[in-house]
C-alpha cells in the first residue's frame, strides 16, 4: 500500500530556530504539494513541484520559508527563522501530475513554535 | 474567482441516520470536484471525485456525491452513517488545467450512538 510519508510527525521548537520537514512522495509520482492547515486559515497551498521543479510557490512566505526537492524521493520544507505564527500542521501530498488528479496526503507534521 | 463554500461548519447526526454535506463552488467552467475526509490526527483521504460523465459519483465507505451544474453544487451523501464516519470532510475544486486544488473550510461531522 503506497503512502506518502512525512517526518517528523511532531516538532516543538523555539522561536528563531530552523525547522526542516521532510516528505517522501509515493514512488512514481512526479508532483509534490506542501499545504499548511490552521484553525483560522484552513488548508492553504504553500508550494508545489513537478519533476522536482517548483511550479508555484506563491502561497509561501518567501522571507523565511523555502521548499526544495533534492531528488525525486525527497521533498523538504524549511522555515528559518521560525515564528510562533508558523505553528500549524504541514501536509505533503503527491500526485501523478495529470492535471487536477487525485492528491495523496501524508499524515502531516504538527509544528509548534514557542 | 474560484471558490468553494461548505456552509455547515459542524453537523451532528445519530448513527444510522442519513447524511448530506453541502458544497457549493464558483468556477467559470466545469471543474474537477473532490471530497476528502480527514480523521483526527491524520492526513486527507480521497472519498470520491468527479471529472465528467455520470453526475452521481460513488466513492469509498458507502459515500456518494451528485454534481448539479445548475446549482453549482457537489453534495456528499450517505444513506446510513456509522460511528466511524466521524471526521472532518473537505470539498475541493480543481480547474483541471493545473494541479492546484481549492479546498473548502471543511465540515466536522459528529456521530452519536
Amino acid at each position: 500500500d503506497a503512502r506518502v510519508t512525512q517526518t517528523p510527525r511532531d516538532k516543538v521548537t523555539e522561536m528563531g530556530q530552523e525547522v526542516t520537514m521532510r516528505c517522501q512522495p509515493i514512488l512514481g509520482h512526479n508532483t509534490v504539494f506542501w499545504y499548511r492547515q490552521t484553525m483560522m486559515q484552513g488548508l492553504e497551498l504553500l508550494a508545489y513541484f513537478r519533476n522536482r521543479a517548483p511550479l508555484d510557490d506563491s502561497g509561501m512566505p518567501k522571507d523565511r520559508f523555502s521548499a526544495e526537492m533534492p531528488d525525486a524521493t525527497l521533498a523538504t520544507l524549511k522555515i528559518q527563522p521560525s515564528e510562533p505564527r508558523d505553528s500549524a500542521v504541514y501536509f505533503c501530498a503527491s500526485g501523478s501530475g495529470q492535471g487536477a488528479d487525485t492528491q495523496y496526503f501524508g499524515p502531516g507534521t504538527r509544528l509548534t513554535v514557542l | 474567482a474560484q471558490s468553494v463554500t461548505q456552509p455547515d461548519i459542524h453537523i451532528t447526526v445519530s448513527e444510522g441516520a442519513s447524511l448530506e454535506l453541502r458544497c457549493n463552488y464558483s468556477y467559470g467552467a466545469t471543474p474537477y470536484l473532490f471530497w476528502y475526509v480527514q480523521s483526527p490526527g491524520q492526513g486527507l483521504q480521497l472519498l470520491l471525485k468527479y471529472f465528467s460523465g455520470d453526475t452521481l459519483v460513488q466513492g469509498i465507505k458507502g459515500f456518494e456525491a451528485e454534481f448539479k451544474r445548475s446549482q453549482s453544487s457537489f453534495n456528499l451523501r450517505k444513506p446510513s452513517v456509522h460511528w466511524s464516519d466521524a471526521a472532518e470532510y473537505f470539498c475541493a475544486v480543481g480547474p483541471g488545467n493545473t494541479d492546484k486544488l481549492i479546498f473548502g473550510t471543511g465540515t466536522r461531522l459528529q456521530v452519536f450512538p
